[in-house]
C-alpha cells in the first residue's frame, strides 16, 4: 500500500507568515491528492482537491501544488482562524490513506 | 443542501459490536459512495473503508478486514458501518463522508463517538 508522509508534524508561525506543509507519497499518485482542514473539536473540511484546485468558498490564501509523489499546501498569509490540523489524503485508488497531519499554531 | 446525519453516541463493552448509521439528503444517494473515517482521541484521521451506494461494492482497510461491514439502504438513503469484536483502541469518533471512487471526501457527517470500555 502507498504511504502518505506529512512534514512537519507541527509548526508555529506568526500572523501574516507564509506557511508551507509537505506531503509525500511512497509511490506516484498523479494529482489524486486532497487537503483537509480540521479545526479543534470540529469536523474535517475539504480545502483542496486534485492537488491544486481550491474547494468552493476556501480563501485564496490557501494553495496547493505538486504531482506524482511530492505535494505542498501553502498558506500565503497565516490568519488566526487558520489554527487547525491539516491532513493530506490520496484518492487515486483504495486504500484512500491519510497523512499523519500537521498541527498549525500561532506564535 | 447536502447533509449527512449520523446516529448518536454509543458506549460498548469489549467484544461487542456497534452499528453506526449515516442518513444522506440533498443529493442523489446512488450517484456517490460513502467513506468511513475514524479518529481516536488526540490522533489523526484513519480511513476505514468505502462503499458504493450505486452497486454496494466495498473496499476495506486491511487492518479492519473481517471485523467491519459497510452496507447501504437505498430506500432510505442511509449508509451503515458495523464494527465487531470491539476493543478499547476502537474508541474513536467515527465519520461518514460522501465520496465517489477516485474523488475527494467533499461532505462529512457530524461524527459519532463510540466508546469501548468495560
Amino acid at each position: 500500500d502507498i504511504q502518505m508522509t506529512q512534514s512537519p508534524s507541527s509548526l508555529s508561525a506568526s500572523v501574516g507568515d507564509r506557511v508551507t506543509i509537505t506531503c509525500r507519497a511512497s509511490q506516484g499518485i498523479s494529482n489524486y491528492l486532497a487537503w483537509y482542514q480540521q479545526k479543534p473539536g470540529k469536523v474535517p473540511k475539504l480545502l483542496i482537491y486534485a492537488a491544486s484546485t481550491l474547494q468552493s468558498g476556501v480563501p485564496s490564501r490557501f494553495s496547493g501544488s505538486g504531482s506524482g509523489t511530492d505535494f505542498t499546501l501553502t498558506i500565503s498569509s497565516l490568519q488566526p482562524e487558520d489554527v487547525a490540523t491539516y491532513y493530506c489524503q490520496k484518492y487515486n485508488s483504495a486504500p484512500f490513506t491519510f497523512g499523519g497531519g500537521t498541527k498549525v499554531e500561532i506564535k | 443542501q447536502v447533509q449527512l446525519v449520523q446516529s448518536g453516541a454509543e458506549v460498548k463493552k469489549p467484544g461487542a459490536s456497534v452499528k453506526v448509521s449515516c442518513k444522506a439528503s440533498g443529493y442523489t444517494f446512488t450517484s456517490y459512495g460513502i467513506s468511513w473515517v475514524r479518529q481516536a482521541p488526540g490522533q489523526g484521521l484513519e480511513w476505514m473503508g468505502w462503499i458504493s451506494a450505486y452497486n454496494g461494492n466495498t473496499n476495506y482497510a486491511q487492518k479492519l478486514q473481517g471485523r467491519v461491514t459497510m452496507t447501504t439502504d437505498t430506500s432510505t438513503s442511509t449508509a451503515y458501518m458495523e464494527l465487531r469484536s470491539l476493543r478499547s483502541d476502537d474508541t474513536a469518533v467515527y465519520y461518514c463522508a460522501r465520496m465517489w471512487y477516485a474523488a475527494p471526501l467533499d461532505y462529512w457527517g457530524q461524527g459519532t463517538l463510540v466508546t469501548v470500555s468495560s
